[in-house]
């Protein structure tokens, strides 16, 4: 079975632009969660997405959005980029149901880098 | 709330020396807790989890965690660290309440010594 798939591995914008992150999930996991990992602050929640549907969103501004299509690939958009956007951007997806105890697998993240 | 504190920001040990990693968490009721490895470049990879159960868990790689409610710990430990165990390593809590919503610790670095 593929892993979780994650495109672009790499970007670099300039402040003010746009940008959207790609993630296709395992086959047949419905979940899928954003996480942002910056030296600093670790790893931070962004939002989780199941059948199409957020589920779960963390402290973010709403610059940051996302979707889910429906064969569970998702995409996350982050609007007017600011310096401090620049992290690796991890999706982890899930097989299913609301439950913490859904073992997350990550894929190998998307470093934005926001000159 | 919920949250994850990994005091140690870095650790160096010396090939075949003991490990153990600690990871102290908040949370209200009986808390899923997970270690994951980052390896340069690569996203995370799951080590080992506790539900529930047994509080002394076995991983990949050698790894395992002892989950001590008393002290709202999960630390996690290797008798013999080979070098290729030189990564980042991350503490998570699962809070059953908010669905698959994961709290991170900020993680701790491990620099294995030849």
């Amino acid at each position: 079975k593929a892993g979780v798939t994650q495109t672009p591995r790499y970007l670099i914008k300039t402040r003010g632009q746009q940008v959207t992150l790609s993630c296709s999930p395992i086959s047949g996991h419905r979940s899928v969660s954003w996480y942002q990992q910056t030296p600093g602050q670790g790893l931070q929640f962004l939002f989780e997405y199941f059948s199409e549907t957020q589920r779960n969103k963390g402290n973010f501004p709403g610059r940051f959005s996302g979707r889910q299509f429906s064969n569970s690939r998702s995409e996350m958009n982050v609007s007017t980029l600011e310096l401090g956007d620049s992290a690796l951007y991890l999706c982890a997806s899930s097989s299913e149901g609301m439950s913490a105890k859904n073992i997350q697998y990550f894929g190998a993240g998307t470093r934005l880098s926001v000159l | 709330a919920q949250s994850v504190t990994q005091p140690d920001i870095h650790i160096t040990v010396s090939e075949g020396a003991s490990l153990e990693l600690r990871c102290n968490y908040s949370y209200g009721a009986t808390p899923y807790l997970f270690w994951y490895v980052q390896s340069p470049g690569q996203g995370l990879q799951l080590l080992l989890k506790y539900f529930s159960g047994d509080t002394l868990v076995q991983g990949i790689k050698g790894f395992e965690a002892e989950f001590k409610r008393s002290q709202s710990s999960f630390n996690l430990r290797k008798p013999s660290v080979h070098w290729s165990d030189a990564a980042e390593y991350f503490c998570a809590v699962g809070a059953h309440d908010t669905g698959n919503q994961f709290y991170f610790g900020t993680g701790t670095s491990l620099t294995v010594i030849p």
